[in-house]
């Protein structure tokens, strides 16, 4: 089993739809939990940074993290075609194992 | 399978001093590889692009003498961190990517520290 997992997509909403993105991982240590945006031929760009468990809302995008279930979520509302991108999501355990997923490939259609 | 790995994982280092970063693709060739740099909280920075056999591609502002990129075969690529001093410390990531796909997979990242 992969330290995390993440659906690579592609997957294709009608703008102004609510996009969930998911990842699943199997290191219990993990803390620190990121999602990260990434245009083609770009640098992943941070959007939201949470530690341990609970909720995030930053504009129109919402980050969950359970730590029960090993999951975490990040929900963007009214999507937006500049929201196409690729969605990484990423986790740290104090600096000491730091595993990006493989990314979810988002379209969003004007 | 698209597992990156990154060497060493850590390493602390006097100013002055050159250290070598490794990076890897395990199971699948990288013709394409990528380094980024990341401060804590922030963004991950493209730094460079590398293809393999030929010369990386520098982002505007990365100093070239500086981070010397050698991409010398299909699974393998380096960033040399030349004459090292306090402000490169930096968390530094590679990713590959294989043939025409813009699928990047990330290394575990190396954890620079210069006294």
């Amino acid at each position: 089993q992969k330290e995390v997992e993440q659906d690579p997509g592609p997957l294709s909403v009608p703008e102004g739809a609510i996009v969930s993105l998911n990842c699943t991982y199997s290191n219990s240590a993990f803390q620190y939990f990121m999602w990260y945006r990434q245009y083609s031929r770009k640098g992943p760009e941070l959007l939201m940074y949470t530690y341990s468990s609970g909720n995030k809302e930053d504009g129109r995008f919402t980050a969950q993290v359970d730590k029960s279930s090993k999951y975490i979520s990040l929900f963007i509302r009214d999507s937006q075609p500049s929201d196409s991108a690729t969605y990484l999501c990423a986790m740290d355990n104090y600096g000491q194992n730091f595993v990006f997923g493989p990314g979810t490939r988002l379209s969003v259609l004007p | 399978g698209a597992v990156v790995s990154q060497h060493p994982s850590r390493v602390i280092c006097k100013s002055g001093t050159s250290v070598k970063i490794e990076c890897r693709s395990l199971d699948f060739q990288a013709t394409t590889m990528f380094w980024y740099r990341q401060f804590p909280k922030q963004s991950l920075m493209l730094m460079a692009t590398s293809n393999e056999g030929s010369k990386a591609t520098y982002e505007q502002g990365v100093e070239k003498d500086k981070f010397l990129i050698n991409h010398a075969s299909l699974t393998l690529s380096t960033l040399t961190v030349t004459s090292a001093h306090p402000e490169d410390s930096s968390f530094y990531i590679c990713s590959a990517a294989s043939g025409g796909t813009d699928t990047q997979y990330f290394g575990p990242g190396t954890r620079l520290t210069v006294l």
